[in-house]
Order: C-alpha cells, then structure tokens, then sequence
C-alpha cells in the first residue's frame, strides 16, 4: 500500500514555466513532509520542508503549499530553469513508533526546456 | 565534511552469491536507513535505526539482514542474492528527531 501517492510520474515545462507536482497521503499521524531532489547518479537531496501547522513555505523559486483537511501537499517550481531538470520526490514523516521513519511517493521526473 | 558515505559505488553479484553494502556516517546521527530505489517505484524502506544496537524492519526487509554496532556503521548484508535485488541501494542518516535525512551516493547492484 502507497501511504504517499504522487503526481504525476513526469513532466515537461519549459523554461520560466510553472511546475507543479502533487501528493496525497491517508495517515494522519504523518508530521513532517519534506520534498527531495535527485539528479541522475546521485543521492536524494532535501530540497524544502513543511510542517502541517503551516499552509505555504517558501524557499526562493519552490513553494510547498499544503491542504491538511484534504491530506493533500504540492511543490511549485516558479520560473522552471533547465538546470531544475532532475527527480522529485515528496515525503512523509511518522511521529510515534515510526519516529523517523519516512514514506516515499513514486517520484517525478521533471524535464524543462531551454 | 563527508557525510554519508557508501561503498561499493557499483557490484555485480552471481545468484546465491553474498555481499555486504558498507555505509559510514560522520555527523553523529542517530537514525540511519537503507533504501531501495526501483525505476518508477520510488525509494522504498528495507531496514532502519534508531540508535546503536537498534534495528527494525521497513518495508521490503525480506532478504536483507542488517547490524548497528556503532553509530557510524549501518551495514547490510545480502545473503543468498537473487534477480530481484537488483537495485541501486541508497543509505541514509537523519539527525535529532530523524527530520532530515542526508542521502548516500547509492550503491548500483545488478544479480546476474
């Protein structure tokens, strides 16, 4: 079972575009939802983070915006580069007894175009 | 400052064949983990720990066996190798409360 459901799997912007990916989690004793991004032959990296307190974050062209009535959050790329190209993956954190555990989506390759 | 370090970088293993994916952390975390990374499925949780002595299950656990005997070794071993563990295999550490966790540069295994 997906406790992160993201989308969608890719996507092709071009460059100064809007990218916008979505995710949808079920469990609510998620806490922490962080975005990661991966380039190819490389490890995840953290991107930008976002607790459920909080609607909006924002850290230079990303935004994270997020719905916790509808367990929903998304990650907004404003003014898309080439350079943005890569694999973005969204998270969940459990609290509790998966203290520090996280859930994965799928990930979606972002290309954008010169 | 070198992080999250795994070796190898890239193995190919026969089937039945064992090995062990080394991974060493130096920023003092408590929590480390090992992902697995498939095309299209995401990184999916095969072991993690809380702590030195600490270990527990993830998601994908079958097939793998782990160890903590210092906080800055999280090793894994494959037993008996097989097909399907082919994979790129990224380990992971998480400082404090586990809330960031810095990424490996992954271990690219194929079972021939």
């Amino acid at each position: 079972q997906q406790q992160v459901k993201q989308s969608p799997q890719s996507l092709i912007v071009q460059k100064g575009g809007i990218s916008i990916i979505n995710c949808a989690y079920e469990n609510t004793a998620f806490d922490y939802f962080p975005w990661y991004q991966q380039f190819p032959g490389k490890g995840p990296a953290l991107l930008i983070a976002i607790r459920p307190d909080v609607s909006e974050k924002k850290e230079g062209r990303f935004t994270i915006s997020f719905n916790k009535s509808a367990k929903q959050f998304s990650l907004h790329i404003m003014d898309s580069q080439p350079g943005d190209s890569a694999t973005y993956f969204c998270a969940a954190k459990g609290r509790g007894s998966t203290l520090g555990r996280l859930y994965f989506g799928r990930g979606t390759q972002l290309t954008v175009w010169p | 400052n070198a992080g999250v370090t795994q070796t190898p970088k890239f193995r190919i293993l026969k089937i039945g064949q064992s090995m062990t994916l080394q991974c060493t952390q130096d920023m003092n975390h408590n929590y480390m983990y090992w992902y697995r990374q498939d095309p299209g499925m995401g990184l999916k949780l095969i072991y993690y720990s809380v702590g030195a002595g600490i270990t527990d299950k993830g998601e994908v656990p079958n097939g793998y066996n782990v160890s903590r005997s210092t906080t800055e070794d999280f090793p894994l071993r494959l037993e008996l190798a097989a097909p399907s563990q082919t994979s790129v295999y990224f380990c992971a550490s998480g400082g404090g409360r586990g809330t960031e966790a810095f990424f490996g540069q992954g271990t690219r295994l194929t079972v021939v």
